[in-house]
């Protein structure tokens, strides 16, 4: 069965640093998603992007933030310039045309110190 | 703009017996709702979605859901609880229209299962 992969699982950084997380959506879909939980708490939406651009984007989806679909298949969320706050399960999400129905990645935990 | 509400954070149960989680959301058009499920350290699993039609609706894990559109409530059921089922659960709701929109979650309840 296709499924959404992340990588890393695990990212330490250092406060500051720019980070770049991966993901493969599922591979005939049109909509990725970029959500994330911070420990505790419960998932955010963060981005969501259709045919090259951004649809949708959260007031947490500040000018930090950037995403990007490199080549036919990736699909990647930068931070620029970590912060404490930024650390967090990050999910990529997938889903076809219609209805909204997102496949969820593993996730990536992303630890900034 | 739509919000969820689970008001229950933690559930025990025992093994064998009944499961109800609540869930109750807020939009002001005919939502999508999902549930999804999350075990530690794992990324989330689509349980079952409500789009239109029949209110109620089957999943995986032998979880149901039942779409209450007059209490705006989604709660997602099952009849006989497994160890297996020990997990976060998420109620979501998606705008009607489909497709870029961002699902809202609920804060989540923690599911424990007794022996």
């Amino acid at each position: 069965e296709p499924e959404v992969t992340q990588t890393p699982s695990h990212q330490v950084t250092q406060m500051g640093q720019e980070v770049i997380l991966h993901c493969v959506p599922i591979s005939n879909h049109l909509y990725f998603y970029w959500y994330r939980q911070i420990l505790g708490q419960k998932v955010e939406f963060l981005v969501s992007f259709y045919n090259n651009e951004i649809s949708e984007k959260s007031e947490i989806f500040d000018d930090q933030f950037s995403v990007e679909r490199p080549d036919g298949s990736n699909f990647t969320l930068k931070i620029r310039s970590t912060k404490l706050e930024d650390s967090a399960m990050y999910f990529c999400a997938s889903s076809t045309l219609y209805r909204n129905e997102q496949f969820f990645g593993p996730g990536t935990r992303l630890t900034v110190l | 703009a739509q919000s969820v509400t689970q008001p229950d954070i933690h559930i025990t149960v025992s093994e064998g017996a009944s499961l109800e989680l609540r869930c109750n959301y807020s939009y002001g058009a005919t939502p999508y709702l999902f549930w999804y499920v999350q075990s530690p350290g794992q990324g989330l699993q689509l349980l079952l979605k409500y789009f239109s039609g029949d209110t109620l609706v089957q999943g995986i894990k032998g979880f149901e859901a039942e779409f209450k559109r007059s209490q705006s409530s989604f709660n997602l059921r099952k009849p006989s609880v497994h160890w297996s089922d020990a997990a976060e659960y998420f109620c979501a709701v998606g705008a009607g229209g489909g497709g870029a929109d961002g699902l809202t979650f609920g804060k989540g309840t923690h599911l424990i299962i007794q022996p």
